[in-house]
């Protein structure tokens, strides 16, 4: 199967700073790679997604790489500000998409 | 609102008892997941249905665990003799073929 490993588990930066958010994978069949935004007591929510025939995918401030030679995918976050804060998962997926696998989180806090 | 619903939010039971929770994902949606998830831990693949059809179980699945989609919409898991162990978010999500997993809010099994 799929192992994601998710680092660091916890995160606190500055506001208006720049948070990164690291995953490796290690089924290189993997080809989609979502990432999850979780706040307090809520859902997982999509924020940004990316498939592997790109290396990079950019939405406002938020913005996401992919090496698959590496296999590993990172979360890139500028210009942090205190609604970023939540629990972040990354995730991979086959192209059958019949599992996602999970990292183990990333709590981000954005003082102010 | 059209997302994914989960039913009930909270369900506190005994020790022993049975419990059965429902999802209901988005319409168009003919994919199926349910997940675990643990305090401070990414969510855990605990079954997947394409249609009514139930293709893929995790081994963290006992026995005592059992979901079904019978006409292909909506989706319960059942737990049999609840254990304290089994105290988690129980997340449903369900997507279209190649899209992004779209969550629930959860139904937070507390087994006293």
């Amino acid at each position: 199967g799929e192992n994601v490993e998710q680092h660091p588990s916890t995160l606190s930066v500055q506001e208006g700073d720049s948070a990164v958010i690291k995953c490796t994978y290690s089924d290189s069949a993997s080809n989609y790679f979502p990432w999850y935004k979780q706040e307090l007591g809520k859902r997982p929510q999509l924020i940004i997604d990316i498939r592997s025939n790109v290396g990079e995918k950019k939405d406002q401030r938020i913005a996401v790489t992919l090496n698959k030679t590496a296999k590993h995918f990172s979360l890139h976050i500028t210009e942090t500000q205190p609604e970023d804060s939540a629990v972040y998962f990354c995730a991979a997926s086959k192209p059958t998409g019949n599992q996602f696998y999970f990292g183990t989180g990333t709590s981000l806090t954005v003082i102010p | 609102d059209t997302g994914v619903s989960q039913d009930p939010r909270h369900k506190i039971t005994k020790r022993g008892q049975n419990v059965t929770f429902r999802c209901d994902p988005i319409s168009e949606h003919n994919r199926l997941y349910w997940y675990r998830q643990t305090l401070g831990q990414g969510p855990e693949f605990l079954t997947y249905f394409q249609n009514e059809a139930q293709l893929e179980k995790s081994r963290l699945l006992s026995d005592r665990f059992s979901a079904e989609r019978p006409k292909g919409s909506f989706s319960t898991l059942e737990i049999q003799r609840t254990e304290q162990g089994d105290s988690a978010m129980y997340l449903c999500a369900s997507s279209f073929e190649g899209s992004p997993l779209h969550f629930g809010n959860g139904t937070r099994l507390t087994v006293t």
